[in-house]
């Protein structure tokens, strides 16, 4: 089946540790994105990537970093520069930018970072 | 300053009856819009989408309606099933590519 898998579902972290999260996807889509969702608020996009090699910052880059070596993969690296990072992880990927935009992203199941 | 807003944290209805999810906007450049659902623990899907060349987009129980004007839209459901409860997100976009997801507001259909 085809999709977006995110790993781990859960994931704490002490303060002042970088932590990477995971995230890929088997349905040859070229766009790749980081949402963070907190309660009450919106998804927000931290990152996004429209072809390998390539990535952009979002709304809320600070502190975190991104790579795309790979169209399969964009894993998130949330380091110890984020002042906030416990919140709710989300990963999308859609064909291209414009069509995921107007058309759906396809969502992962999302990772749960706490800060202990 | 959110400029997607859903003003209403939750809502409470029904099985059988309709629910009306509402949506506000702050841009009238905004050109598309589109509801995603959201169950707990996963991610957002895709639900319904407008142009805003039109004011009205069905699909089965599924309909969303666009006032420009008043630059509001809202999702209705009819007739809402235990099944629909979930977070419900408006999302509209500035640009082709973008897009800007308001707060959500969890349904709650009751049997």
């Amino acid at each position: 089946d085809g999709g977006i898998t995110q790993s781990p579902k859960y994931l704490f972290r002490k303060e002042g540790q970088n932590v990477t999260l995971s995230c890929e996807q088997n349905l040859n889509h070229d766009a790749m994105y980081w949402y963070r969702q907190d309660p009450g608020q919106g998804l927000r996009l931290i990152y996004y990537s429209q072809i390998v090699n390539d990535f952009q910052k979002g709304d809320i880059a600070e502190g975190y970093s991104v790579s795309r070596e790979k169209k399969e993969s964009f894993p998130l690296t949330v380091t110890s520069a984020q002042k906030n990072p416990t919140a709710f992880y989300l990963c999308a990927s859609s064909i291209d930018l414009g069509t995921g935009a107007r058309y759906g992203y396809t969502f992962g199941s999302g990772t749960r970072l706490t800060v202990v | 300053d959110q400029q997607v807003k859903q003003n209403s944290p939750s809502l409470s209805v029904q099985e059988g009856r309709i629910s009306i999810l509402n949506c506000d906007y702050t841009n009238s450049m905004f050109d598309y819009f589109l509801w995603y659902k959201k169950y707990p623990a996963e991610g957002p899907t895709f639900l319904i989408s407008i142009s805003s060349i039109k004011d009205k987009n069905e699909d089965g129980r599924f309909t969303v309606f666009l006032n420009k004007s008043a630059k509001h839209l809202s999702l209705h459901i009819v007739p809402s099933q235990p099944g629909d409860s979930a977070v419900y997100f408006c999302a509209a976009l500035p640009s082709y590519d973008k897009v800007i997801f308001g707060p959500g507001t969890s349904l709650s259909v009751i049997p």
